[in-house]
């Protein structure tokens, strides 16, 4: 099995900061990892995919990367509308797809 | 415009069944890979199931294998997810939602409805 490990499970940061959030996984998948966003109440939204990909629509602030088994999701300039809890997910085990823990973004 | 709606959620009692539909609007529904999401209160996302195109390929979370059955039918752009022997762990709010590409790839849900809760008690 493919362990993830997302971190931290929770943040607090101030509007125009730079935040970063990661995934370490036990062992090399490639980009097979996504990026959510979720807030209260409502569906997740995709943000990120294959690692490095921006889904249309979601704001350029967002980016991911990979470095073997590490992967971020950076969000270079915090905007009001940002707070909320973050979920990677591998899809390297395809088609069963698992998520991380979620990283809960709370304003400072 | 792309939608997904579910139903059928609602109260249920322990060993009790329920069927979730998901009506799906605004893209080719024969064409792509569906998948069932939930997540237990207060918790995080977890994958439930997910469906070939044709509804021949199935794969389910060791939980609720031999208890849930996910189905589609494309000629009502409908996927379903019936849920028998329910357990306590369970409850939980289901979505639905367009995986990408299943098996063909490393795939993603890009499309997700709004949610549906099933709550399981006594």
């Amino acid at each position: 099995d493919i362990q993830m490990t997302q971190s931290p499970s929770s943040l607090s940061a101030s509007v125009g900061d730079r935040v970063t959030i990661t995934c370490r996984t036990s062992q090399n998948i490639y980009r097979s990892v996504n990026w959510y966003q979720q807030k209260p109440g409502k569906a997740p939204k995709l943000l990120i995919y294959a690692a490095l990909t921006l889904q249309s629509g979601v704001p350029s602030r967002f980016s991911g990367s990979e470095s073997g088994t590490e992967f971020t999701l950076t969000i270079s300039s915090l905007q009001p509308e940002d707070f909320a809890t973050y979920y990677c997910q591998q899809c390297y085990t395809t088609p069963v797809c698992t998520f991380g823990q979620g990283t809960k973004l709370e304003i400072k | 415009e792309v939608q997904l709606v579910e139903s059928g959620g609602g109260l249920v009692q322990p060993g009790g069944s329920l069927r979730l539909s998901c009506a799906v609007s605004g893209f080719n529904f024969s064409n792509y890979w569906m998948t069932w999401v939930r997540q237990a209160p207060g918790t995080g996302l977890e994958w439930v199931a997910n469906i070939r195109q044709d509804g021949d390929e199935k794969y389910y979370v060791d939980s609720v294998r031999g208890r849930f059955a996910i189905s589609r039918d494309n000629a009502k752009n409908s996927l379903y997810l019936h849920m028998t022997s329910l357990r306590d762990e369970d409850t939980a709010v289901y979505f639905c939602a367009r995986d990408f590409c299943g098996a063909d790839c490393f795939g993603y849900f890009d499309y997700w409805g709004q949610g549906i809760l099933v709550a399981v008690s006594s």
